[in-house]
């Protein structure tokens, strides 16, 4: 079974509009980064946030993590049709970072 | 900044043939990895090396061998290539120092055998 999963298979929003990307996750974590892929690219990481930091912001992002409940979120505000992209968490444990299937985030015009 | 670089971009091959995949690197990163994206999923370890002849196996090592003769290069090979198989595959770079584990990504190689 995965090690990391993304709760939405899919989102859709409109422009301006505000999003969260949930995850979970099954390991013991050091740090959990989000990554964002854009089609017929490699993935780009967005935000990396520590197993002791409750949140972090990066611009528009926000992402929170829960090591008790083994959680995580990725919200975005003010969504711009560039942010259309599939969105992963990768949680980070001994050297190796794991992804799930990742969201697929469209955002309309 | 830095790059990774995946040659071939684009791989076909037939069933039962040795493929090899490379990747370059020029962030002068300690530790690289190969993943393989299957299309609408996420992206599974293959190998990973944490520095210059290293192998380390990942979740989906079974049909594949890796080498890492050079710190700026991690070579792939598809010991038999599948039938139908098609896929992404991934190469990435980090440093793991400083605090910094951001994973740098290349392009992709898009293999499809025939």
């Amino acid at each position: 079974s995965q090690l990391a999963e993304e709760n939405s298979w899919a989102l859709s929003v409109h422009e301006g509009e505000s999003v969260t990307v949930n995850c979970s996750y099954k390991t013991s974590i050091t740090a959990l980064q989000w990554y964002r892929q854009k089609s017929g690219k490699g993935p780009a990481q967005l935000i990396l946030i520590r197993s002791n930091e409750r949140e972090k912001r990066n611009g528009r992002l926000r992402a929170t993590l829960d090591t008790s409940s083994q959680s995580s979120s990725l919200s975005i505000t003010a969504t711009r049709c560039e942010d259309t992209a599939v969105y992963f968490c990768a949680p980070n444990s001994n050297n190796r970072i794991f992804f799930g299937d990742g969201t697929q985030l469209v955002v309309k015009p | 900044g830095g790059i990774i670089t995946q040659t071939p971009k684009f791989l076909i091959g037939q069933e039962g043939q040795k493929l090899t995949l490379k990747c370059q690197q020029n962030f002068n990163h300690d530790t690289m990895y190969w993943y393989r994206q299957d299309s609408g999923k996420g992206l599974r370890l293959i190998y990973y090396s944490i520095t210059e002849n290293d192998l380390q196996k990942g979740d989906l090592s079974e049909g594949y061998d890796a080498s890492r003769e050079k710190k700026s290069s991690f070579s792939l090979t598809v010991t038999s290539a599948q039938k139908n198989e098609m896929a992404v595959f991934l190469c990435a770079s980090s440093s793991w120092t400083g605090g910094d584990e951001r994973l740098f990504f290349g392009h992709g190689t898009k293999l499809s055998v025939l």
